[in-house]
C-alpha cells in the first residue's frame, strides 16, 4: 500500500510560467489538504479537498492558485506566472475522514528562477 | 497571526538525557493537538496526539503533556537517541463553523532538535 505521492520531488520553473503539482493519495484516502513551508517556516494550510469539492480554501492566495481533485486521478495544485516569492516546499496530506490523522507526501520543492 | 508559537528555534541535548519541546496556543477552540518530526526533504510524519479532554498521553519514548489553562503543550523524549535528530512541529485542529472537527491543522514554525552521541 504506496503512501501519498508527489511528484515531481523537484520543480524548476522561470518566472511567468505554470507549475503543476500533483498529489496522489493514499489507497482508500478520499480527503486531501495542501500545505505550503516557505523557508524558515512551519507549514501552512493551503486547501482541503474532497472528490469533485472544494472544501475549504481559506489558505490559498486569491490570484494564480488553484486546487482540484478529480473523481479519477490526482489532485493538482496549479500555480500559474510563478513568481519568486512561490519558491517552497509544497506538501500533500491525505485521510480517510476529514478529521485529521494525516499521511504526508514528501513534498514538492518549486524553485523559481 | 501565529496561533501556534514553537518559542525555541533549536534545542540541543546529550544522548541518554531527556529532551524537551514546548508549545503555545492562542486558540481555544483547538480540539486536538498533534507532534510531527520531519526530516530534511522528507515529509512530516506524525508521532504522537492528544485530545483537549486529557492531559497526558504516552507512547513509548514520547510524552505529550497539555496544560489547557495556560495553552501549552509539550512533547517529552526520553532518553533522547541521536536517530531522534529532526525537526519538531507542533500542529493544532480546531473545529469547523458547525462546531464539528476537521481536518485543517495550524503548524508551528519548528524547533530543531540535535541530539549528540
Amino acid at each position: 500500500n504506496a503512501g501519498v505521492m508527489q511528484n515531481p520531488r523537484h520543480l524548476v520553473r522561470r518566472r511567468g510560467q505554470e507549475a503543476r503539482l500533483r498529489c496522489s493519495p493514499m489507497k482508500g484516502h478520499s480527503h486531501v489538504y495542501w500545505y505550503r513551508q516557505l523557508p524558515e517556516e512551519g507549514l501552512k494550510f493551503m486547501v482541503y479537498l474532497q472528490k469533485e469539492n472544494i472544501i475549504d480554501e481559506s489558505g490559498m492566495p486569491k490570484e494564480r492558485f488553484s486546487a482540484e481533485f478529480p473523481k479519477e486521478g490526482p489532485s493538482i495544485l496549479r500555480i500559474q506566472q510563478v513568481v519568486r516569492g512561490d519558491s517552497a516546499a509544497y506538501f500533500c496530506a491525505s485521510s480517510v475522514q476529514g478529521t485529521g490523522g494525516y499521511t504526508f507526501g514528501s513534498g514538492t520543492r518549486l524553485t523559481v528562477v | 497571526d501565529q496561533q501556534v508559537k514553537q518559542n525555541s528555534p533549536s534545542l540541543s541535548v546529550q544522548e541518554g538525557r531527556i529532551s524537551i519541546l514546548n508549545c503555545d496556543y492562542t486558540n481555544s477552540m483547538f480540539d486536538y493537538f498533534l507532534w510531527y518530526k520531519k526530516y530534511p526533504a522528507e515529509g512530516p510524519t506524525f508521532l504522537i496526539s492528544i485530545s483537549s479532554i486529557k492531559d497526558k498521553n504516552e507512547d513509548g519514548r514520547f510524552t505529550v503533556f497539555l496544560n489547557k489553562s495556560a495553552k501549552h503543550l509539550s512533547l517529552h523524549i526520553v532518553p533522547s537517541q541521536p536517530g531522534d535528530s529532526a525537526v519538531y512541529f507542533c500542529a493544532a485542529r480546531g473545529l469547523n463553523a458547525g462546531g464539528t472537527s476537521y481536518g485543517k491543522l495550524t503548524f508551528g514554525q519548528g524547533t530543531i532538535l540535535t541530539v549528540h552521541p
